[in-house]
């Protein structure tokens, strides 16, 4: 059983779109983490969102935790073709727990 | 440089050898995190470290994977009588205290079992 379910698996735009990848889960979780990963490489931190409703911006990207504390989207505007990569969320149920990670989006940007 | 730096890059050996791992993690970092990611899905979490001692061990697969954190810095990811379904790329992290912290990672060991 996945914790956390990524969608979509993939997907393809063409550059300049806007486009928003979801992280679900049945549980409730302390803090939500985003990752970006291009082949060869580990993943890189994007982003924590820790509270309930919480919005947070990095340039073209928007990230939002679900009020439940259960969810979590990440939404691109105008993409282009260098946020090409694997998406992942991950999470952490108590504070002095593991990560959890999804099985992530893979997003190619058309140029 | 001032990353987690993970060797060898890759490794290559024949079902039933032995393998090490090694993760250098960020300096004055607790927390250590070994994954197993496979092909097309996210890091799977191994064990964690918190300073010498294995906080959290439940992810490792089978009595085959054994990790140790002597110094409390370097690690080792050890794996007796390797399959093929261990082939996969094995990450490393390390964060300040551990918790919510941003974990930081190196660029894995790609394992491959012949």
């Amino acid at each position: 059983t996945q914790l956390l379910e990524q969608s979509p698996q993939f997907l393809s735009i063409q550059e300049g779109e806007n486009l928003t990848v979801y992280c679900n889960s049945s549980s409730v979780f302390s803090s939500l983490q985003w990752y970006r990963q291009e082949p060869g490489e580990g993943p890189v931190l994007l982003v924590t969102v820790v509270t309930g409703g919480e919005v947070k911006k990095l340039k073209r990207l928007t990230f939002q935790f679900g009020d439940a504390r259960k969810d979590s989207s990440l939404h691109i505007t105008a993409a282009q073709p260098g946020d090409t990569g694997l998406y992942l969320c991950a999470g952490t149920m108590n504070r002095d727990d593991k990560i959890i990670f999804g099985k992530g989006t893979r997003l190619h940007i058309l140029p | 440089g001032a990353g987690v730096s993970q060797t060898p890059s890759n490794k290559v050996t024949e079902k039933g050898k032995y393998v090490e791992l090694r993760c250098d993690p960020i300096s004055g970092h607790t927390a250590l995190y070994w994954y197993r990611q496979s092909l097309g899905q996210g890091p799977e979490f191994l064990i964690y470290f918190q300073g010498t001692g294995a906080a959290d061990d439940s992810g490792l697969p089978n009595d085959r994977f054994f990790a140790v954190r002597p110094e409390g810095s370097v690690s080792t990811l050890k794996i007796q009588r390797t399959e093929r379904g261990d082939s996969a790329v094995y990450l490393c992290a390390s964060s300040p205290t551990g918790g919510n912290q941003p974990q930081h990672f190196g660029d894995g060991t790609r394992l491959s079992i012949l």
